[in-house]
């Protein structure tokens, strides 16, 4: 079964507005990513927080994590056209295997 | 740096048929995996390997072999393949496992007929 869900499942926004998406897990990590996938492309990894952080910032990008809740967050701010995409997060559990979530599809209209 | 690189790109099967799946990487990574992608399911786990003459199985592995001869290579053959195979393969590295980015390849499409 699928270790992460992501929450909502499409988001559409404007140009400029905030986007926030959300990633649940089931069991306790060492590490959680977040990666972003273009139409027909392969993934690209956007930001790590370590399972001992709550907070990490990245450019426009703002990632948190709650253990306690087994959830984290992605903040991207002053979203652009660009920026539309499929977001996906991906947690580590043994250390050698990675689980990805279902994934947010974000569009952004100019 | 070419990165991670898979072939083919796109590729039709018959049931029953074999193929290898090749992947490629040149930034010296220990640690390559394969991945499935369905639509709704997100990436599922096919095979991994932590370093040369090492691999080990991940959430999906029936159906699909591996094997990982040198650092480089890391190829995924289809058996004897199914319509329930049809799906687009993805092929990452990283530096070594757990704790570290994965770097992608571009993808292969699998039609199965």
């Amino acid at each position: 079964s699928q270790q992460g869900e992501e929450d909502p499942q499409a988001l559409s926004i404007q140009e400029g507005e905030n986007a926030t998406m959300n990633c649940s897990y089931k069991t306790s990590i060492n590490n959680l990513q977040w990666y972003r996938q273009n139409s027909g492309r392969g993934l690209v990894h956007l930001i790590l927080i370590r399972s001992n952080e709550r907070e990490k910032h990245s450019g426009r990008l703002r990632v948190t994590l709650d253990t306690s809740k087994k959830s984290s967050s992605l903040l991207i701010t002053a979203s652009r056209a660009a920026d539309t995409a499929s977001y996906f997060c991906a947690t580590d559990t043994a250390g050698n295997q990675f689980y990805f979530g279902t994934g947010t599809s974000l569009t952004v209209i100019p | 740096n070419a990165g991670v690189t898979q072939t083919p790109k796109f590729q039709v099967l018959k049931t029953g048929q074999s193929m290898t799946l090749q992947c490629a990487q040149d930034m010296n990574h220990e640690y390559m995996s394969w991945y499935r992608q369905d639509p709704g399911m997100g990436l599922r786990l096919i095979h991994y390997s932590v370093g040369a003459g090492i691999t080990d199985q991940g959430e999906v592995p029936n159906g699909y072999n591996v094997s990982r001869s040198t650092t480089e290579d890391f190829p995924l053959r289809l058996l004897s393949a199914a319509p329930s195979q049809t799906s687009v393969y993805f092929c990452a590295s990283s530096p070594s496992a757990g704790l570290e980015t994965q770097y992608f390849g571009p993808g292969t499409r699998l039609l199965v007929l």
